[in-house]
């Protein structure tokens, strides 16, 4: 079946940590974004990354298209950071179904 | 400062009182959705919008229409609204589509009693 999966599905770090946040999606997925979801429910679109490396500030993001997973770096986290990420792909022949995956709820703690 | 706007953000209706809620886009974006979030469930989509005056069912219609006579606006429309519908919505667009990054409203926080 269509899958997404990300791990790990809880995270604390301490501020200043590093951390990789990883998302693994079948053979029916493309077209990776990922999500952050604040403390407050709001989502903010982090990357649009169907293939290659992107970064913007402290974040930055990996898609390996060919082999079906796809990682965000977070560095020198802040408690800012504190929230769930999502991933997110295109299911593969529907171009009007966007698949998320079931989080990782990150807490940063100063 | 391009956005999606959701209104209310927070609402608390009773059972079979008809209520709309509304989102609007400033980014000329072609297409726009809109997903329930329940703990549990992820994001499921209700309704999507490829254009104006084309709509289509997404997972979980049922209970929920929708209408899009201009391109800004996609309201979000329950007749009657159940205690099940008591969940977080949010409204999305996009330039193209699934094929292109996504920007959410702030989320509209409904119950239902």
């Amino acid at each position: 079946g269509i899958q997404v999966e990300q791990s790990p599905p809880d995270l604390i770090l301490q501020e200043g940590a590093n951390s990789t946040l990883r998302c693994n999606f079948s053979d029916s997925v493309n077209n990776l974004q990922w999500f952050h979801q604040n403390p407050w429910g709001q989502l903010i679109n982090l990357f649009y990354i169907p293939s290659g490396t992107k970064q913007n500030g402290r974040l930055s993001a990996t898609t390996v298209a060919t082999e079906r997973y796809s990682l965000l770096y977070i560095s020198s986290s802040q408690t800012t950071d504190s929230g769930v990420y999502f991933c997110a792909g295109l299911y593969g022949g529907a171009t009007n179904k966007l698949i998320f995956g079931t989080g990782t709820l990150l807490a940063v703690q100063p | 400062e391009a956005q999606v706007t959701q209104n209310p953000r927070y609402l608390i209706t009773v059972t079979g009182k008809k209520l709309t809620v509304t989102c609007s886009q400033n980014m000329n974006h072609e297409y726009m959705s809109w997903y329930r979030q329940d703990p549990g469930l992820g994001l499921r989509q209700i309704y999507y919008s490829m254009n104006v005056e084309v709509t289509d069912k997404g997972d979980v219609p049922e209970g929920y229409k929708v209408s899009r006579k201009e391109k800004r606006n996609f309201p979000l429309i329950l007749e009657s609204p159940s205690p099940n519908q008591t969940s977080l919505y949010f409204c999305a667009s996009s330039l193209l589509g699934p094929v292109d990054g996504y920007t959410f409203g702030s989320g509209t926080r409904l119950t239902v009693v």
